[in-house]
This record gives structure tokens, sequence and C-alpha cells, in this order.
């Protein structure tokens, strides 16, 4: 069990408003991260998280940012979204250094 | 940036059948996890493998790390309904030091019962 909670698990909002998304952890661990899944396109990092304030980009990373503020929440956020956000947006933990990563139940993000 | 080439896309069987899939890159690869993902939910871990040869069983599913570092099978044995979903590679590159995972795009499973 991950022990993570998503919220909210469903949104629909229009092009150009701001959302964040938030990804809550019960369990201290070191590693966060944040997919999208796709049709087609299985799931690809956005940005990941080594520590408290410490983040890195992924391979999506354009238009999105993250913030880590305490271990157990890693909030993603898209400043103006686009319809080309429409998605399912997973967020992952991992304890340590070589662990594998456990994932929540998903966020569908549906930009109008 | 790197990918995992999983295989088949899709299977359809008959309950009580073996399944076998599996993944290969180009590059050599630490650590190898297979997920299982049904609709609506993320992905569940199945099996983590960390050492090249080893094979690990979860039950009726046995995953093997490949030889070469570059590629792991997944099994699963007289197949049942429940075992409808999609099932997703994922490995840890060798090179890099990083903690990112690259993942395969999934073999979508139907079991007929």
């Amino acid at each position: 069990d991950a022990g993570i909670t998503q919220s909210p698990r469903h949104k629909v909002t229009e092009t150009g408003t701001p959302v964040t998304l938030r990804c809550h952890q019960t369990e201290n661990h070191r590693y966060m991260y944040w997919y999208r899944q796709d049709p087609g396109h299985g799931l690809r990092l956005i940005h990941y998280s080594y520590g408290v304030k410490d983040t890195d980009k992924g391979e999506v990373s354009d238009g999105y940012s993250v913030s880590r503020s305490k271990t157990e929440d890693f909030l993603l956020t898209l400043e103006s979204a686009t319809s080309s956000q429409t998605s399912v947006y997973f967020c992952a933990n991992q304890r340590s250094v070589g662990q594998p990563q456990h994932f929540g139940d998903g966020t569908r993000l549906s930009i109008l | 940036g790197q990918q995992l080439n999983q295989s088949p896309q899709s299977m359809f069987i008959q309950e009580g059948e073996d399944v076998s899939m599996n993944c290969t890159s180009s590059s050599i690869f630490n650590t190898w996890l297979w997920y299982k993902q049904d609709p609506g939910e993320g992905p569940v871990l199945l099996i983590a493998l960390y050492k090249a040869g080893e094979l690990t069983s979860n039950g009726r599913l046995t995953a093997q790390f490949g030889i070469t570092r570059k590629d792991s099978f997944l099994n699963i044995s007289a197949s049942i309904p429940s075992d409808v979903g999609i099932y997703f590679c994922a490995g840890r590159p060798a090179q890099g030091g990083s903690e990112k995972l690259v993942f395969g795009k999934g073999t979508k499973l139907t079991v007929n019962p």
C-alpha cells in the first residue's frame, strides 16, 4: 500500500484556468513523482521530488510546476490549463534509493 | 529518451491458459518492475527484480530479470478472470544514477471464462 491520497479524483475545468492537484502520503517516503497517462503513450514523468524543496523535471514538464514544502505533500500546478493537458494524472512515492515506486489511484482531469 | 519495448500489446486468452509477456531495451537496467493496472485505478506493484538472472514468484505470477540486463519476462500460470487488466513493465536504467523509471506501454490482457 502506497499510502497515497490524490485529490481531487475528478476535475473538469476550462482552458486558461489554473489547476492544482494534490498528492498526500502517509509515509515519510523520500521520493515523490507526478505522471500523466494517455492512450498510446503509457506513463510519462512530469516532475519528481527527491526531498523537501528538491524537485526536478521529467520528460513532459512544459506547462507544469510542482512544489514540495513538506515531506507528505507534493503539489502539481497547471498555471494556465490547455486542452492538451486533459489526462489522467498519477502520483507515486518511493521509500529510498533503488526501491520500487507505488502509485495512487489517479486524478482524471478534463480541460474544455 | 530511453524506451522499453513491451510485447504483446494485447492478448486474448481462455481461462486456465498460461500467459507470457516481455519487455526489452537497448540499454542495461538495474531494476525491473512489473505492475498491473485495473480500470480507474493506479498501477499496483506485482514483482520487483534487482539482479540479473533473478527469478521471482508471486502466487501464479513469475518474473525474470534477463541475464543480459536488457530484458525481463512475466508469466502468469492458469489464468483466471480477475487477471484481466493492463500489465506494465518498468525499469531503472543503469546509467545516469537517477531514480527515474522507464515504462513500457503495457500489455492488455483479456481472459474469456
